[in-house]
């Protein structure tokens, strides 16, 4: 069984600073995929960014990457220069390489202007 | 535009009735999905389908049932087993399982009474 763990239910940033947002998760494959995704208020889920779990080089798309520590089991991301358009439900979702994929439970971000 | 559609966005249902939620990909997608999304739950999978005439349960089928008769769509109904319906439900479709990127569709909000 695989796990994904968001222990922080919300955050705030104020608008151009930086914010971290955690995951952690557990898998007994050795092949897998780690995601994060953003759902705003339109509910629309949109892919964020992606890791493979075999590339050490952490992902990066624009103002979002992530911080893969792959003995730690750890995903956060990180964005930086907030804008008000980031503010949104993050979710961490992992999966397999046969298997589904599994969400965590999901972290509101709210930008302050 | 190529893109996963779902309807209605709202539905609502009086207790005891099937219902039906419609989905339709034209991305040419082999796999598909339908999650139950709660507050505070993240995205549960109901079911999914890598191909046609193909699905597999997921986490929370009990109560639901699919079809996969076309690659195009992959309907999901809520039967009246169902002990608590009422939820947001999200269709997304991906090229195959594991690594590839799920595309989702902008959901339906289903009440019922």
């Amino acid at each position: 069984a695989q796990t994904v763990t968001q222990s922080q239910p919300e955050m705030s940033v104020q608008e151009a600073e930086t914010v971290t947002l955690s995951c952690t998760y557990d898998t007994s494959e050795s092949d897998y995929y780690l995601f994060w995704y953003k759902q705003p208020p339109s509910r629309q889920m949109i892919l964020v960014i992606r890791q493979e779990a075999y590339k050490q080089q952490n992902a990066t798309e624009n103002r979002f990457s992530v911080n893969f520590q792959k003995a730690a089991k750890s995903f956060s991301l990180k964005i930086s220069d907030s804008q008000l358009g980031d503010a949104a439900m993050y979710f961490c979702a992992l999966t397999g390489a046969n298997s589904k994929l599994t969400f965590g439970k999901g972290i509101t971000l709210s930008v302050r202007p | 535009d190529g893109g996963i559609t779902q309807s209605p966005k709202y539905l609502f249902r009086k207790e005891g009735q099937n219902v039906t939620l419609s989905c339709e990909q034209n991305l040419n997608h082999d796999a598909m999905y339908w999650y139950r999304q709660d507050p505070g739950q993240g995205l549960r999978l109901i079911y999914y389908s890598q191909i046609v005439n193909d699905f597999q349960k997921g986490d929370i089928a009990e109560g639901y049932s699919v079809s996969r008769e076309k690659k195009e769509s992959f309907p999901l109904t809520v039967t009246s087993a169902q002990k608590n319906p009422t939820a947001f439900y999200l269709c997304a479709s991906s090229m195959g399982l594991a690594a590839y990127e799920q595309y989702f569709g902008p959901g339906t909000r289903l009440t019922v009474t």
